[in-house]
């Protein structure tokens, strides 16, 4: 069974702080991505990843950015959190067409 | 347009009915199809894959597919409480590295015992 584990299932922080969340994969899949899920608003995709040290934008990259130093593992970083940044923010890796999702981080953003 | 319109519900059903949830998309070089099931608070969960036109049964779950409408379904037989859960239909273009999902916005189903 694939799996994609998040580093927090809930985390609170306050406006201004950089936050890091990590996402690892154990089964040596190209891409990654990050997204972000709100109500009325579904899936959004923020940043993705084809490759180590690859990385494209989304839909919606702005106040985002991402590292991917090792393959299994894809972190997201919002540089100074804002209130508009809480959310649910979903993990997910690829083997060519299948996304397999992580159980999500929500955020909260005082 | 948006490229893919998916009807948010909510659907209540009782157990046992016949459920049908769908979606309807602009972009016809879409070519894969997936269905996700998200419980509450969880992460999406893969449920069918589709690809092209056609039909796919697992179970109680069949995913079907009609290009030449742009319009794709997902039925669940004999639904039960457990299947109370928000599903969300998404696809994808061919070849390349598009390996970029677009999804729909999802419908919530509940199924009352």
């Amino acid at each position: 069974d694939v799996k994609v584990t998040q580093s927090s299932r809930y985390l609170v922080k306050r406006t201004g702080e950089k936050v890091f969340l990590e996402c690892v994969q154990d089964m040596d899949h190209e891409n990654m991505f990050w997204y972000r899920q709100d109500p009325g608003l579904g899936l959004r995709l923020i940043y993705f990843s084809y490759d180590v040290k690859m990385k494209e934008k989304g839909d919606i990259p702005e106040g985002y950015s991402v590292s991917r130093e090792k393959k299994e593992r894809f972190s997201l970083i919002l540089e100074s959190a804002s209130t508009n940044q809480t959310s649910m923010y979903l993990c997910a890796s690829a083997l060519v067409d299948l996304e397999f999702f992580g159980p999500g981080t929500r955020l909260t953003v005082l | 347009q948006k490229e893919v319109e998916q009807d948010p519900g909510p659907l209540s059903v009782p157990e046992g009915a016949i459920v049908s949830l769908n979606c309807t998309y602009s972009n016809s070089a879409f070519q894969y199809f997936m269905w996700y099931r998200q419980y509450s608070r969880k992460g999406p969960e893969l449920l069918m894959y589709t690809y092209s036109s056609g039909n796919k049964e697992d179970g109680r779950f069949t995913a079907q597919v009609d290009k030449s409408s742009k319009y794709i379904s997902l039925f669940i037989r004999d639904s039960q409480p457990s299947d109370s859960a928000t599903y969300l239909c998404a696809m994808r273009r061919s070849g390349g590295s598009n390996y970029k999902l677009t999804f729909g916005k999802g419908t919530l189903l509940t199924v009352n015992p």
